[in-house]
């Protein structure tokens, strides 16, 4: 079955510090998605970056980089020189093909890592 | 800015009323969802909708009901809730392909904060 394991619950860094958030999932399909969102406290969930199983390079947007190994199964997120307002709660999910048997499914979501930059 | 709204933002409601949450995508998706967040356990999919068709309950109890009128409304219906239903309820909507493939991206409302007392 399809499982993803967001191993740290809470993190602490001071504005500036770079932090990387762990993702680890477990799938048998070969196709398939990654995904990371952010929550605020506001609740929305804000998409962030979608990774397609066959595309291993890294990505970079400003501030914000993937890193996608598949060979350790993890999809881990960083941010270089965090500020106060990347204060949030942050998902990886994934998405199958073979389970969805195509069409529309559920995404298949961590716990969560909330973050916490202070000033 | 997502898209997707929901209405209401909060409700409180006793045990006995009767309410429903809405949700509108403004995407052009054809597939809408509806997911449980409470504290402390990963979002839980609820019910799927593709092409205005239920395609998935995830075993949800029959005190919560769905209606997709058409691609772009979304509807949970509520009734005779438990205080232990008091959660994040959040839609999302996505645009999907008959061909087959991982479920695309999904793309929130701001979700409803319901509050079972």
């Amino acid at each position: 079955a399809q499982k993803v394991t967001q191993a740290q619950t809470e993190i602490s860094v001071v504005e500036k510090e770079d932090v990387t958030l762990d993702c680890v999932y477990e799938t048998r399909d070969t196709t398939y998605y990654l995904f990371w969102y952010k929550q605020p406290p506001s609740g929305e969930l804000v998409f962030l970056i979608r990774r397609n199983s066959f595309d291993e390079q890294n990505e970079i947007s400003g501030r914000y980089s993937w890193n996608f190994q598949k060979s350790t199964s993890s999809f881990n997120f960083t941010i270089t020189a965090s500020q106060v307002v990347d204060s949030a709660v942050y998902f990886c999910a994934l998405s199958e093909a073979e389970y969805s048997g195509g069409g529309a499914d559920g995404l298949t979501f961590g716990k969560g890592t909330h973050l916490i930059i202070q000033p | 800015e997502t898209g997707v709204t929901q209405t209401p933002r909060h409700l409180v409601m006793g045990m006995t009323n009767k309410k429903s949450l809405k949700c509108e995508q403004h995407l052009g998706h054809n597939a809408m969802y509806w997911y449980k967040q409470s504290a402390k356990k990963p979002l839980e999919l609820m019910f799927v909708y593709n092409f205005k068709e239920q395609t998935e309950n995830n075993s949800v109890p029959s005190r919560f009901s769905p209606e997709c009128p058409n691609s772009s409304h979304l509807f949970l219906h509520l009734h005779t809730l438990q205080p232990e239903d008091s959660a994040l309820y959040l839609c999302a909507s996505s645009q999907e392909t008959l061909a087959g493939g991982p479920t695309d991206t999904q793309y929130f409302g701001p979700g409803t904060r319901l509050t079972v007392l």
